[in-house]
């Protein structure tokens, strides 16, 4: 089974913070995403990556940077936290081979910014 | 642009009744679809997924799932619901890229 492991279930931090968000997945999968869920707007993309050092924006990316210095770990930056940055942040990994290959999730960290 | 709707937001049911959820999404091409489920402090888990063949998807849980190419449409079907189904019920489209586009989820309560 595929293992996506994120680094905490529950942060808080303070504004003006920086924050980081750490994932790492055990399946040598190419693909990696971040996603915020929240109520109402089901997930959205923040960013994904689909090699090392590579890196797209997906479709909320204002905010927040990403970093993958090797293929098992994806990390989501959060560069100067907002309040309006509280969410349910999901990482998850693909393997690269076609897009009808599912994705495999993380339990999320449900962070809270003060 | 691309889309994915889910019209149902929140749908209340009582145990053994029929469940179908909605999905549409924005423009045909070639498509790959989802759906996913998330059990309450859970992780997001597939159900089940269609990219070929066919249209009739059957999944986990007694789930199935029929892509209407016509109707740009992927619902989501169960005969006989349980009380352990109550979840939050995601439906996502990939058009052959790496990107999944989701829908915002429908909330299903289940009571016994």
């Amino acid at each position: 089974d595929v293992k996506v492991t994120q680094s905490s279930r529950y942060l808080v931090k303070r504004t003006g913070e920086k924050v980081f968000l750490e994932c790492v997945q055990d399946m040598d999968h190419e693909n990696m995403f971040w996603y915020r869920q929240d109520p109402g707007l089901g997930l959205r993309l923040i960013y994904f990556s689909y090699d090392v050092k590579m890196k797209e924006k997906g479709d909320i990316p204002e905010g927040y940077s990403v970093s993958r210095e090797k293929k098992e770990r994806f990390s989501l930056i959060l560069e100067s936290a907002s309040t309006n940055q509280t969410s349910m942040y999901l990482c998850a990994s693909r393997p690269l081979t076609g897009g009808g290959q599912p994705q495999h999730f993380g339990d999320g960290t449900r962070l809270s910014i003060l | 642009a691309q889309s994915v709707s889910q019209h149902n937001h929140h749908v209340i049911l009582s145990e053994a009744a029929s469940l179908e959820l909605g999905c549409n999404y924005s423009y045909g091409g070639t498509v790959n679809l989802f759906w996913y489920v998330q059990y309450p402090g859970q992780h997001l888990q597939l159900l089940l997924k269609y990219f070929s063949g066919d249209p009739l998807v059957k999944g986990i849980k007694g789930f199935e799932a029929e892509f209407i190419k016509s109707k740009f449409s992927f619902n989501l079907r169960k005969p006989s619901v349980q009380w352990s189904d109550t979840a939050e019920y995601f439906c996502a489209v990939n058009w052959d890229t790496d990107k999944l586009i989701f829908g915002t989820g429908t909330r299903l309560q289940v009571f016994p």
